[in-house]
């Protein structure tokens, strides 16, 4: 596609339940990033996928988050249980492997948990 | 481990005042730094990265390796610079960007 893809682009759930967040980055690109934007937080990194290597989880701040990317390409977030605390916009982005490390990001998914 | 601080959460300035972004980072190797720009209801997009030395809308930044510093930079604002930037710092090691709490820009006419 033209550009990195996020659904859905709204979710409200209600605490307890499990989400998952979608994410189709740009065609060719290597690398997948997922960051998360909380209102007046900054952006925090989640996790980050490079091709086949191991993904690097390091910003997951739970057990209860999980992500998957199956065939290089489409990656999945899972928030399970999801509390109030994990209402935010969640960011997928992606880049080229010669980039010159410049990422594009979706619009994001914004995950109200109620 | 790497850091990037912007300490003012909210600019605000006058059309055609001069405007200064504030961005510090800490970080142990060879940085490389960029500016990320988001508008209202737009998504998330470079506005520019030093090592291009580039003007983007008439912005620049110059990376001070003495200071630790790497600001944001444009003369005259206009009102449709307003919106949310991010400085952000490449770990090479980590491969990923380190992201600033942001900086909200509010131009009024």
């Amino acid at each position: 596609g033209a550009g990195v893809s996020q659904s859905p682009s709204n979710k409200v759930t209600e605490k307890g339940k499990d989400v998952e967040l979608r994410c189709d980055p740009i065609s060719g690109h290597t690398a997948l990033y997922w960051y998360r934007q909380s209102l007046g937080q900054g952006l925090e990194f989640l996790i980050y996928f490079q091709g086949n290597s191991a993904p690097d989880k390091s910003g997951l701040p739970s057990d209860r988050f999980s992500a998957e990317r199956t065939g290089g390409s489409v990656s999945t977030l899972t928030i399970q249980r999801t509390q109030q605390e994990d209402s935010a916009v969640y960011l997928c982005a992606s880049s080229s492997p010669g980039g010159r490390n410049t990422i594009y990001f979706g619009e994001g998914s914004w995950l109200t948990v109620v | 481990a790497q850091r990037v601080t912007q300490p003012e959460k909210l600019l605000s300035v006058f059309k055609g005042a001069p405007v200064e972004l504030k961005c510090n980072y800490s970080y142990s190797g060879s940085p490389e730094l960029f500016w990320y720009v988001q508008y209202s209801r737009q998504r998330l997009q470079l506005l520019l990265r030093h090592i291009s030395r580039e003007s983007i809308k008439g912005f620049t930044a110059d990376l001070n390796k003495g200071e630790t510093s790497f600001h944001l930079k444009k003369p005259f604002a206009q009102e449709e610079d307003s919106a949310m930037y991010y400085c952000a710092l490449w770990s090479g090691a980590g491969n990923m960007l380190t992201f600033g709490g942001g900086t909200r820009l509010m131009v009024k006419p």
